[in-house]
């Protein structure tokens, strides 16, 4: 699986847009890009994914360039709720299974009041 | 159910105990997954099953570790001889299989918090 490279740790101001990058300069043709986050004490949550059209969807959007080496995970009205360690993840999907996905650190968002 | 349901949510074993960890996944997934996140830490793949298939255990760090899953529905993460170092949150999560080029998310449960002392 190619690696991914995020930050560690950004801040956002509550109501303003979160723009979380993720590298992935050796993502081969068939390998889409999945986004999850994981709050405090729970099990990680899925949220968008994408292959190399940008993505929307009611959580997040997801860009990703045309290279397709990076992305970018927008929250538009960024929330109290959504700080959360933020996981960019990227795999093939294998015809009829999907074997499991790599998580790496993440990065640690804190919306801000 | 309405979601992934892990029992129990809290563990303490002794160091040598066998601990059991179960997980209930969506009615009509036919993937399921255990991870396991110690403190502070990412997520650690463990094992996953996928329909009828035989599993994929390249994850289990052991052979004190042992996972299986009845009737394509439930499963049980077994660990033998407790170690501190097992100390963790077990996670399982669960997904519909995909075709080609299709993918569903997976959903995660609560997770399991076992304390080896």
């Amino acid at each position: 699986d190619a690696k991914t490279t995020q930050p560690p740790s950004m801040d956002c101001a509550e109501g303003r847009a979160a723009n979380l990058p993720c590298n992935h300069s050796t993502i081969s043709g068939n390998e889409y890009v999945y986004w999850y986050r994981q709050i405090h004490s729970q099990g990680p949550q899925y949220i968008i994914h994408g292959l190399k059209n940008n993505e929307t969807n009611e959580m997040a959007s997801l860009i990703i360039t045309e290279d397709r080496k990076s992305s970018t995970l927008i929250l538009p009205h960024a929330t109290l709720r959504d700080t959360a360690v933020y996981y960019c993840i990227v795999r093939v999907v294998l015809g009829g299974s999907q074997g499991n996905l790599i998580f790496g650190k993440g990065t640690k968002l804190s919306v801000k009041p | 159910g309405a979601g992934v349901s892990q029992s129990p949510s809290n563990k303490v074993t002794e160091k040598g105990k066998d601990v059991e960890l179960r997980c209930d996944p969506i009615s009509g997934h036919t993937a399921l997954y255990w991870y396991r996140q110690s403190l502070g830490q990412g997520l650690e793949f463990l094992i996953y099953f996928q329909g009828n298939s035989a599993p994929d255990k390249s994850g289990l760090p052991s052979d004190r570790f042992s996972a299986e899953r009845t009737g394509g529905s439930v499963s049980t993460l077994t660990i033998q001889r407790t170690q501190q170092e097992d100390s963790a949150v077990y996670l399982c999560a669960s997904s519909l299989a995909s075709g080609a080029g299709a993918f569903y998310g997976y959903t995660f449960g609560s997770g399991t918090r076992l304390t080896v002392v």
